[in-house]
């Protein structure tokens, strides 16, 4: 069974400062792919970055990069130069070796808040 | 853009009463889900649709039925709503002809529903 495990329960981070947001999972498919969202107070859910689990390089999407680490089986999120406009709860989560039409399996997220 | 509404941001419903969650997604998606998110437990998969008229039970289907007579509408369906439902219900979709392995899902803006 799949596994998404984000312990952190709430992450500070002084703004323009990068932060990483921490991510463990547990798959015994050598295929997957691993997402990031965002959700804001208003409710949203945000796709930010998605990495292949055979993807040679990190993903990066702007101030996005996701630290893949695939023997540690983890995929942190960091997010460079923080703003204000980070603040949100961020999930992380893992597809199922089912190919394109694959369901998700979500963490129980991390609260971030910067600080002005 | 794409783009999934959601039948109601807020709905506060009875015990025993029948409720539908509409949901509805512009972009031609083959893929579609139900999701329940409770503080603390992150993103639970409800039901998803690969097609019209199909339906796969996702983690915690008990209590919900769903329906999928378009292919651009997936409808969750609370046949007998009990207080242990209040919640809030997001529905994603996506696309399974990216040609990646795995594809990201886009939310709608979430339904609040509240079982009196």
């Amino acid at each position: 069974a799949q596994k998404i495990t984000q312990t952190q329960p709430g992450m500070f981070v002084q703004e323009k400062e990068a932060v990483t947001l921490d991510c463990t999972y547990d798959t015994s498919d050598p295929s997957y792919g691993l997402f990031w969202y965002k959700q804001p107070s208003s409710g949203e859910m945000i796709f930010l970055i998605y990495q292949g689990s055979y993807d040679q390089q990190n993903a990066t999407e702007g101030r996005y990069s996701l630290n893949f680490q695939k023997a540690r089986k983890s995929a942190n999120l960091v997010i460079s130069a923080s703003q204000l406009g980070d603040s949100a709860m961020y999930f992380c989560a893992m597809a199922q070796n089912t190919g394109a039409n694959s369901k998700l399996t979500f963490g129980k997220g991390i609260t971030l808040s910067v600080r002005p | 853009d794409v783009k999934v509404t959601q039948s109601s941001r807020y709905l506060v419903k009875r015990t025993g009463e029948k409720v539908f969650l509409e949901c509805v997604q512009d972009m031609d998606h083959e893929n579609m889900f139900w999701y329940r998110q409770d503080p603390g437990l992150g993103l639970r998969l409800i039901y998803f649709s690969y097609d019209v008229k199909m339906k796969e039970k996702g983690d915690i289907p008990e209590g919900y039925s769903v329906s999928r007579e378009k292919k651009e509408r997936f409808s969750l369906i609370l046949e007998s709503a009990s207080t242990n439902q209040t919640s809030m219900y997001l529905c994603a979709s996506s696309t399974s002809g990216t040609g990646r392995p795995y594809n990201e899902q886009f939310f709608g803006p979430g339904t609040r529903l509240t079982v009196l």
